[in-house]
Formats: C-alpha cells, structure tokens, sequence
C-alpha cells in the first residue's frame, strides 16, 4: 500500500478557494487517487477519485501531476458546511483502500 | 436503494461484558469493511471481507474482536471482554467488489461506550 501524507489540520475563511496536498511518493502504476469527506458523527463519503491529469465534478477538483507522487483536493469557495475532516488515499484493484488520519478543515465565518 | 445500515447506533456495556455489533451492506456488495475510531482520530481499519475469500484480519487490535460475515452479507463484530479503551464509533462499509478504485459507502457507526 502506498502511504500517504498530508496536513493534520487547516483553515480557510468562508468563500476562498481551498487546497489540501497529499503526498504519495512510493504511488505504484496502477494505483488511484481518492478522496473522502467525514463530517463529524458521520461516516465519510466519497468525494472524488483520479488517475492522472484532472477531475472535476460537482464538488471538488483533484489535480495530479504527471508524476503521480502528490494530488492536490480543491475545494472552491468554501462555506460553514465544507468544515469536515479529508482523507487522502492511494491504492490498486486488489488491496482494500485504507484511511489514515486525514486532514482537518476548519471553515471560519 | 438502502445504505449500508449498522445496529444499535449507540451501545454501553460494563467492562469485561461481551458486544455484538451488526452491519447490513449495501446489497450486492461483495466487500465489507469494518473500521474502529476513536474521539478525534482517524479511521483504524479492522477487518476485510471479499465474497468467499478469507477474511483479511491484519487490523484486528487483540484477539478478543472477532468478525464474520454470513451468507455473504450481513456481518457482526463481536468484542469479547471489553475494555475502556475499546470504547470508539465502530464503522462499517461496503464497496462492490472491494477493490483499490471501488467507492465504499460507509453506515452511521455504532458508539461503543465501556465504563
């Protein structure tokens, strides 16, 4: 399983555009990139997924160098509701993804 | 369609008493996940269930938990002579064929509570 790394916590005002990076340098070849989002007292959800390049919906973008060895969460204008805790993980088709601590997002009025 | 469901939604027992906590996956789903977290931290994974393959037991933390799945479906985690520090949300996913890519919709988590 490649490890991931990334912030234990931030902040971001209400409406700026938010960017959490997560590294993962010993990403393999047939490794994705996922998101997910945990509110507090609930379970997370998924938010985004990618390979390589970018992905965008209606929630957040996921950029991904050609490299592979980071990916970057943009979440933009932030509200209230987007303070959750984000979690970053890497994995192929034939391990069970697994969460690490992730990152904390405090959005402040 | 129903989510992944998980009973009871909050749970208190004694320490050295033995729980049971159910999952309900999503239907159709061959894999099963179930993760432990404690206040404020991350998710601690457990154990993993694939269809009929053996279950992946690496994250058990002691051999007083104990997990299975019957028939493919429905699973109950079982914590024999529980202790304070097993006190955490117990969470439960399932993703349709448990692979890397595959989403996992989790359940609501039990609240285990040892006093």
């Amino acid at each position: 399983l490649a490890k991931t790394t990334q912030p234990i916590s931030m902040d971001s005002y209400e409406g700026q555009e938010v960017n959490i990076t997560c590294s993962h340098n010993n990403i393999a070849t047939n490794d994705y990139i996922t998101w997910y989002q945990q509110f507090p007292s609930q379970g997370p959800r998924f938010i985004i997924q990618g390979y390589k390049t970018k992905v965008t919906n209606e929630v957040a973008s996921l950029f991904i160098p050609a490299d592979r060895k980071s990916s970057t969460l943009s979440l933009p204008r932030v509200s209230l509701s987007d303070t959750a805790v984000y979690y970053c993980l890497v994995g192929d088709g034939n391990t069970p993804l697994v969460f690490g601590k992730g990152t904390r997002l405090s959005v402040i009025a | 369609g129903a989510g992944v469901s998980q009973s009871p939604s909050n749970k208190v027992t004694e320490k050295g008493k033995d729980v049971e906590l159910r999952c309900d996956p999503i239907s159709g789903h061959t894999a099963l996940y179930w993760y432990r977290q404690s206040l404020g931290q991350g998710l601690e994974f457990l154990i993993y269930f694939q269809g009929n393959s053996a279950p992946d037991k690496s994250g058990l933390p002691s051999d007083r938990f104990s997990a299975e799945r019957t028939g493919g479906s429905v699973s109950t985690l079982t914590i024999q002579r529980t202790q304070q520090e097993d006190s955490a949300v117990y969470l439960c996913a399932s993703s349709l064929e448990g692979r890397g890519f595959d989403t996992q919709y989790f359940g609501p988590g039990t609240r285990l509570t040892v006093l």
